[in-house]
C-alpha cells in the first residue's frame, strides 16, 4: 500500500547508456514531480505534471525526458547517461499543483553513471 | 539565485539536548507556503509541516516547534529534548503561488546529529 513508489531503487549504469526510472502512486493525486538530490543532498526540481500535461520543465538537459502515460504514473527517461548524472532521483505527488498541497515523495532511485 | 538559506551546515548534540534550525527565504510574493522536510539516514523525505504566509502563528507538535516570523523572513525549527533517531538531514523548502506550479524550491538542508 506504498503511497509514492519508484523502480528501481538502485541503478548502477555506465556512461553513454540509456535509462529509465519508472514511478506510480496510488494515491489519486493529479500532480507528480521529479526532483535530482545531488552528492551534496541539495535537492532541485526538473519536471512536473498536471493531469498528464508538462507544467513545469526546469533547466535540464534534454537528454531528460519525462512522460506521463496517465495521472498515476510519471517516468523519467535518461539518454547517454553522463557522469554528472549521478544522483538520487525522487518522485513526488500532489493532489494539485500549488503550494497548499503538500507533497509525497517516492523513496528514491540512486543512480550511479560510472 | 538561491531563495531558502539554510546557513548551518551541520550540527551536533548529545541527547536531550535542544537544537534550533534556521531558515531564511526570499520571495515577492504575497502569499507562499514554507514546508520542513526530514531526510533520515535511510534517504526517504518526510513531510514534517507546512505553514502559509498568512499563518504567523507558531506550532508544536510534540518535541517539534516552528517558529514563523514574516518581519524577517525565517521559519525557525527546534528540537525540543533531542534523541538520537532525529539525526537526519532536515531541509527548509518554499512554494510560491504566483511563479512556480507549486514547485518546492529547497535549502541546503542541516545535518543533525544526535549522540547519546
Amino acid at each position: 500500500d506504498t503511497a509514492v513508489s519508484q523502480t528501481p531503487k538502485y541503478l548502477v549504469t555506465q556512461m553513454g547508456n540509456d535509462k529509465s526510472i519508472k514511478c506510480e502512486q496510488n494515491l489519486g493525486h493529479d500532480t507528480m514531480y521529479w526532483y535530482k538530490q545531488d552528492s551534496k543532498k541539495f535537492l532541485k526540481i526538473m519536471f512536473s505534471y498536471n493531469n498528464k500535461e508538462l507544467i513545469i520543465n526546469e533547466t535540464v538537459p534534454n537528454r531528460f525526458s519525462p512522460k506521463s502515460p496517465d495521472k498515476a504514473h510519471l517516468n523519467l527517461h535518461i539518454n547517454s547517461l553522463e557522469l554528472g548524472d549521478s544522483a538520487v532521483y525522487f518522485c513526488a505527488s500532489s493532489q494539485e499543483p500549488g503550494g497548499p498541497y503538500e507533497q509525497y515523495f517516492g523513496p528514491g532511485t540512486r543512480l550511479t553513471v560510472t | 539565485a538561491q531563495k531558502v538559506t539554510q546557513a548551518q551546515t551541520e550540527i551536533s548534540v548529545v541527547e536531550k539536548e535542544d537544537v534550533t534550525l534556521d531558515c531564511v527565504y526570499e520571495t515577492r510574493d504575497t502569499t507562499y507556503y514554507l514546508f520542513w522536510y526530514k531526510q533520515p539516514p535511510s534517504g526517504e523525505l518526510v513531510f514534517l509541516i507546512r505553514r502559509n504566509s498568512f499563518d504567523e502563528q507558531n506550532e508544536i507538535s510534540g518535541r517539534y516547534s516552528w517558529n514563523f516570523q514574516k518581519s524577517t523572513s525565517s521559519f525557525n525549527f527546534t528540537i525540543t529534548a533531542s534523541q538520537v533517531v532525529d539525526s537526519a538531514v532536515y531541509f527548509c523548502a518554499l512554494s510560491e503561488v504566483a511563479d512556480s506550479w507549486g514547485k518546492l524550491q529547497f535549502g541546503a538542508g542541516t545535518q543533525v546529529v544526535v549522540t547519546p
